[in-house]
C-alpha cells in the first residue's frame, strides 16, 4: 500500500501525559500536512512542511503541541501535557509540490483524554 | 478570519433521490476542492475547481463554482447507497495557499 499511513490509529491516555503520533507520507511526496477533527466538524489545518522545513502553524497550535519532520520524509506531531480537549482526530496529509496539488489523507489517529 | 459554511449539515435521501450540498465562502477562493468521507473513514479528495463558472462532471457528481468565485455546490443524481458519507469543500486561506479552511460538512444518509 503506497498511501499516507499513521501510527497509532487510536490512542487512549490520561490528562497530563504526552503523547506522539506518527505519520509516513505517500513516498515521493514533499509536502506533508497535520489536521485536527473533531466531531461533526471538517478538519483544521494545524501546520505543514515542506521537506524537513515547518512552513506555518495555525494559531491553533499551541506551545504544547510541536511537529517535526527531521529527514524530509516522516513526521511526529507530540502533544504535551494533554488535555481533555485534545480528544479529537489527529490527521496527516501529503501532497506533491505543483501547480492543483492534491493532498491524499491518511486514516487518522483518534486521541482520546481521559 | 476566513470562513466556509455548508448547507444543509444533515440530508436523508431515498435511493434514487438527487442530492445537493452548497459552500459558501466569506472571501473570494483562488480554488475549492471536494472531499467525501465515509463513516469512520478520512477525507478522499474528489475535485478541485479553479475558474469562476466552472462546472465539472463525474459519473453522477456535478460541481459548480459560482460566478463570484465565493460559492460552490455538488449535486448527486439518482444517489446509491455507496454515496452515504459528509461531504466537505474546502478552499485555500486567503493568508497562505497551503493552508485549506474546509467547511463543517454535510452529512448524506441513503436509505435503501
Amino acid at each position: 500500500d503506497t498511501g499516507v499511513s499513521q501510527n497509532p490509529r487510536h490512542k487512549i491516555t490520561k490528562r497530563g501525559q504526552n503523547v506522539t503520533f506518527r505519520c509516513d507520507p505517500i513516498s515521493e511526496h514533499n509536502r506533508l500536512y497535520w489536521y485536527r477533527q473533531t466531531l461533526g466538524q471538517g478538519p483544521e489545518f494545524l501546520t505543514y512542511f515542506q521537506n524537513e522545513a515547518q512552513l506555518e502553524k495555525s494559531r491553533l497550535l499551541s506551545d504544547r503541541f510541536s511537529a517535526e519532520r527531521p529527514k524530509g520524509s516522516f513526521s511526529t506531531l507530540e502533544i504535551q501535557r494533554t488535555e481533555q480537549g485534545d480528544s479529537a482526530m489527529y490527521l496527516c496529509a501529503s501532497s506533491f509540490a505543483g501547480h492543483q496539488e492534491t493532498q491524499y489523507f491518511g486514516p487518522g489517529t483518534r486521541l482520546l483524554v481521559l | 478570519g476566513q470562513q466556509v459554511m455548508q448547507i444543509p449539515q444533515y440530508q436523508h435521501v431515498q435511493e434514487g433521490e438527487d442530492f445537493t450540498t452548497y459552500c459558501n465562502s466569506s472571501t473570494t477562493l483562488s480554488n475549492i476542492q471536494w472531499y467525501k468521507q465515509r463513516p469512520g473513514g478520512h477525507p478522499v479528495f474528489l475535485i478541485q475547481l479553479v475558474k469562476s463558472g466552472e462546472v465539472k462532471k463525474q459519473k453522477r457528481l456535478t460541481f459548480q463554482f459560482g460566478e463570484a468565485k465565493k460559492n460552490s455546490s455538488l449535486h448527486i443524481t439518482a444517489t446509491q447507497t455507496t454515496d452515504v458519507g459528509t461531504y466537505f469543500c474546502a478552499g485555500p486561506n486567503r493568508g497562505s495557499a497551503r493552508q485549506l479552511t474546509f467547511g463543517s460538512g454535510t452529512q448524506l444518509t441513503v436509505l435503501p
